[in-house]
């Protein structure tokens, strides 16, 4: 267990729909870095987020967006659902007070299927 | 860009030792990372590797050679529980981030 959390742990959608998956990181984390992981695949980085701000972003696009807040915890929202989109998404918490020793720890993941 | 190899699939027996090797090309590396992944389970971390050499973390140790991209991470008298996805991972500055880029996983079946 590395005390990360997300929710829900499952979810269907349809095309087009919007989406709201949510994360609290470990405590004492105040990073949140969000990945696709598609079936088979490694995991994908979305974004970043440090002290509210987003700090830093992969190759995704703009119907991918998230919000940080006070207490770290994050949620990733995407519009405008394709199937494509249908994946594990997982969130990693860390601290950069750890230096170049910071290392991310996963939550359980939310598996979206767009219908 | 960036750019991690590792095989696909590899198969081992209970008891013997087995080892995963990556191969990576990032232009802003800053660390080297090692998870375990179980079918349906989020990645673990296991281990980190920022300077070359290596690094030994009870059956699990993990390999650096910075000039050469090169890394692996060895498991010792595997268990039937090792069955799992390993992935390579490096830690890259490039998009001001301190996120991960991950290969896609060796798949390690453990036999009997």
């Amino acid at each position: 267990e590395t005390g990360v959390t997300q929710s829900p742990t499952h979810l269907i959608k349809t095309r087009g729909q919007q989406v709201t998956l949510r994360c609290s990181s470990q405590s004492g984390h105040n990073t949140v870095s969000w990945y696709q992981q598609a079936l088979g695949q490694g995991p994908q980085f979305i974004f970043q987020y440090y002290r509210e701000e987003e700090n830093g972003r992969g190759n995704f696009p703009p119907r991918f967006s998230g919000l940080q807040f006070p207490n770290y915890s994050s949620e990733l929202n995407v519009n405008a659902l394709e199937l494509d989109d249908s994946a594990l998404y997982l969130c990693a918490s860390s601290s950069p007070g750890q230096g170049v020793r910071e290392t991310q720890y996963f939550g359980p993941g939310t598996r979206l299927l767009v219908l | 860009g960036q750019n991690i190899d590792q095989p696909t699939e590899m198969t081992a027996t209970e008891g013997a030792i087995v080892q995963i090797n990556c191969t990576y090309q990032t232009s802003g590396f800053n660390g080297l990372f090692w998870y375990q992944q179980h079918a349906g389970e989020a990645p673990t971390f296991l281990s980190y590797n920022v300077l070359d050499g290596l690094e030994e973390k009870g059956r699990f140790s993990s390999f650096l050679s910075r000039s050469k991209g090169y890394s692996y991470l060895l498991l010792k008298e595997l268990q039937m529980k090792d069955s799992a996805s390993y992935l390579c991972a490096v830690r890259d500055l490039q998009t001001g981030a301190n996120n991960l880029f991950f290969g896609t996983g060796t798949r390690l079946t453990v036999i009997p």
